[in-house]
């Protein structure tokens, strides 16, 4: 099993409704990010949070919510999709206080909003 | 501003040697990454680099220089399964992560 598990890893879905991709870790780590990419652009970071009580904006947070349930769990919410919220979303987590700062990824979720 | 700057696309051939660049401007720094991404999946990390000089990890080195804010990432023995793009990251003094576009590497038999 994947250490870094995000539902659904496709979805697709209509303008206006709204979306809750989940990620879940076994790494025992304190940081989770929410990033999206797109073709031709580099990673942009959405949400991150460095502890449960610890939630932060990222370059990109506008249509976005973010919840972080317990150490494992980092939900993203689109409250009203929006077609350029197409993309591919991926949820990270790091350690904190180590040499590199290195993240894990999850598998990805592929979101189409028509 | 800050940015990461790195080429589009290169093609090289199985059994070669291929050096993919990346030039970064950042507030502060605090080390470059460099990350590998087959087709529809999730980045792996391949380096990281602080201080100025080379890494070597098997066929794969990175290196940094500060003083001229690059980096390069070094391909030894091209594999096919090396075919991915090739993500360079900067962070910055809140040890947050700039993303390059990342470089897709075409090899060829």
């Amino acid at each position: 099993d994947a250490d870094v598990t995000q539902t659904p890893r496709n979805r697709i879905t209509k303008t206006g409704k709204r979306i809750m991709l989940e990620c879940s870790q076994t790494k025992g780590h304190d940081r989770m990010y929410w990033y999206r990419q797109d073709p031709g652009l580099g990673l942009r970071l959405i949400y991150y949070s460095f502890d449960v009580k610890d939630i932060n904006k990222g370059e990109i947070s506008d249509g976005y919510s973010v919840s972080r349930q317990a150490q494992a769990k980092f939900s993203l919410s689109l409250e009203s999709a929006i077609p350029n919220q197409t993309a591919l979303y991926f949820c990270a987590t790091s350690e904190l206080d180590t040499d590199t700062g290195e993240l894990f990824f999850g598998e990805g979720s592929r979101l189409t909003v028509l | 501003g800050q940015n990461i700057d790195q080429p589009t696309e290169m093609t090289a051939t199985e059994g070669a040697i291929v050096q993919i660049n990346c030039t970064y401007q950042t507030s502060g720094f605090n080390g470059l990454f460099w990350y590998q991404q087959h087709a529809g999946e999730a980045p792996t990390f391949l380096s990281y680099n602080v201080l100025d000089g080379l890494e070597e990890k098997g066929r794969f080195s990175s290196f940094l220089s500060r003083s001229k804010g690059y980096s390069y990432l070094l391909l030894k023995e091209l594999q096919m399964k090396d075919s991915a793009s090739y993500l360079c990251a900067g962070m910055d003094s809140n040890y947050q992560l700039i993303w390059g576009a990342g470089t897709k590497l075409i090899i060829k038999p």
